[in-house]
């Protein structure tokens, strides 16, 4: 599986538009990129992924550049809610392995 | 649904005692894994089960055993505790095919 890059933390103000970077530009054809995210040690919740076309759900917007090495997830209007420790994850479809790394601690500002 | 529920939430162990930690979902998901998080610390894979009968071992899984007779139920057992062994500890369920998981909210498992 591709490792990725996320920044370690990063800060949004509350209403503003929240946008996590991530980088995998060892990623093969095959490889899907998923979002998970951790609130306050819940277990992970399951937010969005795609191949190569843009993605929206009622909870985010995906965006992966055309040379599918690098993606962004969108919380479009952040809430304190958001805040929680995102996770990028590069992997093939149906894979029986989800490897987490460190994430990237969004901290949501009123 | 009730989704992925794990038993207990909190659990203190002296060590070398033992202990199961129970899991099951009701999704009918082939897949089912456990996962321990450290303090600060993303998540590790400790087994993993595609399908009833068949097991196989994560990043961490030394310490653990795992069995899976049924679809729905996933228990991790602790034969002898460590305190390396505190840790928070979650199950997460899938379908076989796809790689959005469902996670349980975990068990705080405190060894001393």
């Amino acid at each position: 599986d591709a490792k990725t890059t996320q920044p370690t933390s990063m800060d949004c103000a509350e209403g503003r538009a929240a946008n996590l970077p991530c980088n995998h530009s060892t990623i093969s054809g095959n490889e899907y990129v998923y979002w998970y995210r951790q609130i306050h040690s819940q277990g992970p919740q399951y937010i969005i992924h795609g191949l190569k076309n843009n993605e929206t759900n009622e909870m985010a917007s995906l965006i992966i550049t055309e040379d599918r090495k690098s993606s962004t997830l969108i919380l479009p209007h952040a809430t304190l809610r958001d805040t929680a420790v995102y996770y990028c994850i590069v992997i093939i479809q149906g894979a029986q392995k989800l490897v987490f790394g460190q994430g990237t601690r969004l901290t949501i500002n009123p | 649904n009730a989704g992925v529920t794990q038993t207990p939430k909190f659990q203190v162990l002296k060590t070398g005692q033992s202990m199961t930690l129970q899991c099951a979902q009701d999704m009918n998901h082939e897949y089912m894994s456990w996962y321990r998080q450290d303090p600060g610390m993303g998540l590790r894979l400790i087994h993993y089960s595609v399908g009833a009968g068949i097991t196989d071992q994560g990043e961490v899984p030394n310490g653990y055993n795992v069995s899976r007779s049924t679809t729905e139920d996933f228990p991790l057992r602790l034969l002898s505790a460590a305190p390396s062994q505190t840790s928070v500890y979650f199950c997460a369920s899938k379908f076989i095919d796809n790689t959005e998981a469902f996670f349980g909210q975990g068990t705080r498992l405190t060894v001393v």
